[in-house]
C-alpha cells in the first residue's frame, strides 16, 4: 500500500531562518514523489517534483530511498512561503496520494 | 476562462439530503479526481476516472457517486449526506495521471447539518 506521512500539522519558523518541511512514504517499487503548496485563497498548486530535481521558489526535496523520505528544504524562509504544504506520491495505482499536510508560518 | 471550475463553492444542506457537486475543466484533460480535504487527514481520494464513462474509487468512495458522461464534467453525488461528509471537496484533472501534476479547482465547501 502507498503511504505518505507528514509528522508536523503545524509548523513556524522566523524569517531568514532555514526550513524543512517532513516527508516520509511507504510504498514497494520505485515511487514519484511531489510536493505540493496552497497559498491562502490560492488555489492547490505543484511545487515541485523529484524526477525533475529543480528548485522552485528556493525550495529543494531530495529523495532518500534508503530513509523513504523526501523533506522539503529552503535556506532562507521569507514571509511569503507561509501556506500549507502537501507531499505527495504516485505509486503503481498511477493515483495520487496525499500526506496530511502542514502549515507553515514564517514570523516576521 | 478555461480551466477547472467547481460549483457550488459553499454548501449547506441538512442529514439525508441529495447533493451534487459539479467539476468542470476546458482542457480536456483525460483524468479528473475529487478529493476531501481535512483537517487531520489531508487530501483523501474519493474518485477518480480516467476517460469518460470509465471511474473507480479511491480510498474513500462510501457514501459518494460519481459519473463521467463527458469529458469536461465530472460531478460528485451525496446520495443521502451524513455530518461525517461535511468536508472541502476538491476536483482536479490532469492530462496524464503519471505526471503526478494535477491542476485543481478552488474547492467547494459542504456542511451537512
Amino acid at each position: 500500500a502507498q503511504r505518505v506521512t507528514q509528522p508536523e500539522k503545524l509548523l513556524s519558523v522566523f524569517k531568514g531562518a532555514p526550513v524543512e518541511l517532513k516527508c516520509n512514504y511507504s510504498y514497494s517499487g520505485s515511487p514519484e514523489l511531489f510536493w505540493y503548496v496552497q497559498y491562502s485563497r490560492q488555489r492547490l498548486q505543484l511545487l515541485l517534483r523529484h524526477i525533475s530535481r529543480e528548485s522552485i521558489k528556493g525550495f529543494t526535496a531530495d529523495l532518500n530511498k534508503g530513509e523513504t523520505s523526501f523533506h522539503l528544504k529552503k535556506p532562507f524562509a521569507q514571509e511569503e512561503d507561509s501556506a500549507m504544504y502537501y507531499c505527495a506520491l504516485i505509486g503503481g495505482a498511477q493515483k495520487l496520494v496525499f500526506g496530511q499536510g502542514t502549515r507553515l508560518t514564517i514570523n516576521p | 476562462d478555461a480551466g477547472i471550475t467547481q460549483s457550488p463553492r459553499y454548501k449547506i444542506t441538512e442529514t439525508g439530503r441529495q447533493v451534487t457537486l459539479m467539476c468542470h475543466q476546458t482542457w480536456s484533460h483525460s483524468y479528473m479526481f475529487w478529493y476531501r480535504q481535512d483537517l487531520g487527514h489531508g487530501l483523501r481520494l474519493i474518485y477518480y476516472s480516467a476517460a469518460a464513462d470509465i471511474t473507480d474509487k479511491g480510498e474513500v468512495p462510501d457514501g459518494y457517486v460519481v459519473s463521467r458522461s463527458k469529458t469536461e464534467n465530472f460531478p460528485l453525488t451525496l446520495e443521502s449526506a451524513t455530518r461525517s461528509q461535511t468536508s472541502v471537496y476538491f476536483c482536479a484533472s490532469s492530462d496524464r495521471a503519471s505526471t503526478g501534476e494535477l491542476f485543481f479547482g478552488e474547492g467547494s465547501r459542504l456542511t451537512v447539518l
